[in-house]
């Protein structure tokens, strides 16, 4: 089975604080995709890094980062120095071939964790 | 370029209704995939179409319907409305080449459907 979990629902901390957001997934295929969306309360949901199973390499992007680790099935996602504007809900998805149909795929999302950060 | 676009934004109906909601993807993207999501919780696969083909299927009803037309844009058609069918509906749209698990899928703003 193919799963997504993101055990914390809701984090609250205070701006310029760094922050974790937890992900773990399930998946028997070698091959898959692992990907961070933000939702702002608008509901439109945003693009932020997609990472391939063969890449453990971790990444920067200004004050995000993400740490991905195969042996403990982790794909978490940090926030350096906190905004008021960070404050969203915050999706790990995983995108694995639909072999049951050939040129198929789905995202599978997990319940997602809410960032609130306070001024 | 414009991102993917959805109509209508908001939407009110009464159980056993029939809704058409309606998506435009990214100029260029062939793929538009339709998620349901329920307050509280994470975006549900319902459909993925590629080239006017429906090539993925999550586990919804038969009440549940899409298509795909000539210009890639796609309606999701939802019958015999139940209170349980109200949540945010996202398109994404994908796939300049074919769909492939790997590329990245982006999002409209959503339509909000509430059923009374």
């Amino acid at each position: 089975a193919q799963k997504v979990t993101q055990a914390q629902t809701e984090i609250s901390v205070v701006e310029k604080e760094d922050v974790t957001l937890d992900c773990v997934y399930e998946t028997r295929d070698t091959t898959y995709y692992l990907f961070w969306y933000k939702q702002p309360p608008s509901g439109e949901l945003v693009f932020l890094i997609r990472r391939n199973s063969f890449d453990e390499q971790n990444e920067i992007s200004g004050r995000y980062s993400w740490n991905f680790q195969k042996s403990t099935s982790s794909f978490n996602f940090t926030i350096t120095a906190s905004q008021v504007v960070d404050s969203a809900v915050y999706f790990c998805a995983l995108s694995v071939h639909n072999k049951t149909m050939d040129s198929s795929y789905k995202l599978i999302f997990g319940s997602g964790t809410r960032l609130l950060v306070r001024p | 370029d414009a991102g993917v676009t959805q109509s209508p934004t908001h939407l009110i109906k009464t159980r056993g209704q029939q809704v058409t909601l309606r998506c435009s993807p990214i100029s260029g993207h062939k793929s538009v995939s339709w998620y349901q999501q329920v307050l509280g919780q994470g975006p549900q696969f319902i459909f993925q179409y590629y080239e006017k083909e429906e090539r993925g299927r999550g586990n919804f009803p038969d009440r549940f319907s899409a298509r795909q037309f000539p210009n890639y844009s796609s309606e999701l058609n939802v019958n015999a409305l139940l209170l349980g069918d109200s949540a945010l509906y996202l398109c994404a749209s994908s796939s300049r080449t074919g769909p492939h698990f790997q590329e990245t899928q982006y999002f409209g703003p959503g339509t909000r459907l509430l059923v009374l």
